[in-house]
C-alpha cells in the first residue's frame, strides 16, 4: 500500500518567486487535503477536494494560493509572488468518503524556506 | 467552530515509565478525535481514531485513548514508554461529516535513559 506522497521534499526559493508542489494521494483515495504547518504549531487548514472538485478553502489562503487536482488524481499547490510569511511546511492528506468515515493520512510534507 | 487544547508544550519521561498526554477540544457534538505523531522533519503518522462506540480505542505501537464527553477530553495513554516513541504528538478534531481537522498546537515527548 503506497502512502501519499509529496514532491519536493525541500524547496528553497527567493522572495516573489513562484513555487509548485506535488502530491499524489492514496490511489482509492477520493478526497485530498492540502495542510500548512508553521514551527512549534499544529498543521492548519487550506483546502480540500472530493475527486477534482475543490470544496472548501480556508481564509489562509490567499489569492496568491492556488491548488488544483485535474483529474481527480494528484494534486497541486502554487504560491506566487512567494513572501517571508510562506515559509512552512506545507502537508497534504487523504482519505476516502464513502465507506463509512475513514481517517485522513499524511504524506512527509514539502518543506519551504523564503530566503 | 471547534478547537483543541494541548495543555503541554513539553513532558520529559523516563524510559519504561507510563505516559500520559492531555488533550482537551472544544465542539457542540460528538466530535471525531485522532491522535496523529510526528517525528522530526516528517509528516504526521495516525495512532488511534475515534468516530463512535467503545470510549476506549487502541492504536498502534501500544497507544491508547480514553474519550470522556463529560470533561470534554481525548487523552492518550502509554504503559511503558520506550526511547523510540520520542516525538511530537498531535490532538485534532473533526466535526461529524467531517471535511477538515483541527489541530492542538502539539506536545512534545522527551524521552530520558
Amino acid at each position: 500500500d503506497t502512502g501519499v506522497s509529496q514532491d519536493p521534499r525541500h524547496k528553497i526559493t527567493k522572495r516573489g518567486q513562484n513555487v509548485t508542489f506535488r502530491c499524489d494521494p492514496i490511489s482509492e483515495h477520493n478526497r485530498l487535503y492540502w495542510y500548512r504547518q508553521t514551527l512549534g504549531q499544529g498543521p492548519e487548514f487550506l483546502t480540500y477536494f472530493q475527486n477534482e472538485a475543490q470544496l472548501e478553502k480556508s481564509r489562509l489562503l490567499s489569492d496568491r494560493f492556488s491548488a488544483e487536482r485535474p483529474k481527480g488524481s494528484f494534486s497541486t499547490l502554487e504560491i506566487q509572488r512567494t513572501e517571508q510569511g510562506d515559509s512552512a511546511m506545507y502537508l497534504c492528506a487523504s482519505s476516502h468518503v464513502g465507506q463509512g468515515q475513514q481517517p485522513q493520512h499524511f504524506g512527509d510534507g514539502t518543506r519551504l524556506s523564503i530566503l | 467552530a471547534q478547537s483543541v487544547t494541548q495543555p503541554d508544550i513539553h513532558i520529559t519521561v523516563s524510559e519504561g515509565a507510563s505516559l500520559e498526554l492531555r488533550c482537551n477540544y472544544s465542539y457542540g457534538a460528538t466530535p471525531y478525535l485522532f491522535w496523529y505523531v510526528q517525528s522530526p522533519g516528517q509528516g504526521l503518522q495516525l495512532l488511534l481514531k475515534y468516530f463512535s462506540g467503545d470510549t476506549l480505542v487502541q492504536g498502534i505501537k501500544g497507544f491508547e485513548a480514553e474519550f470522556k464527553r463529560s470533561q470534554s477530553s481525548f487523552n492518550l495513554r502509554k504503559p511503558s514508554v520506550h526511547w523510540s516513541d520520542a516525538a511530537e504528538y498531535f490532538c485534532a478534531v473533526g466535526a461529524q461529516g467531517y471535511s477538515t481537522l483541527t489541530f492542538g498546537k502539539g506536545t512534545m515527548l522527551l524521552v530520558s535513559p
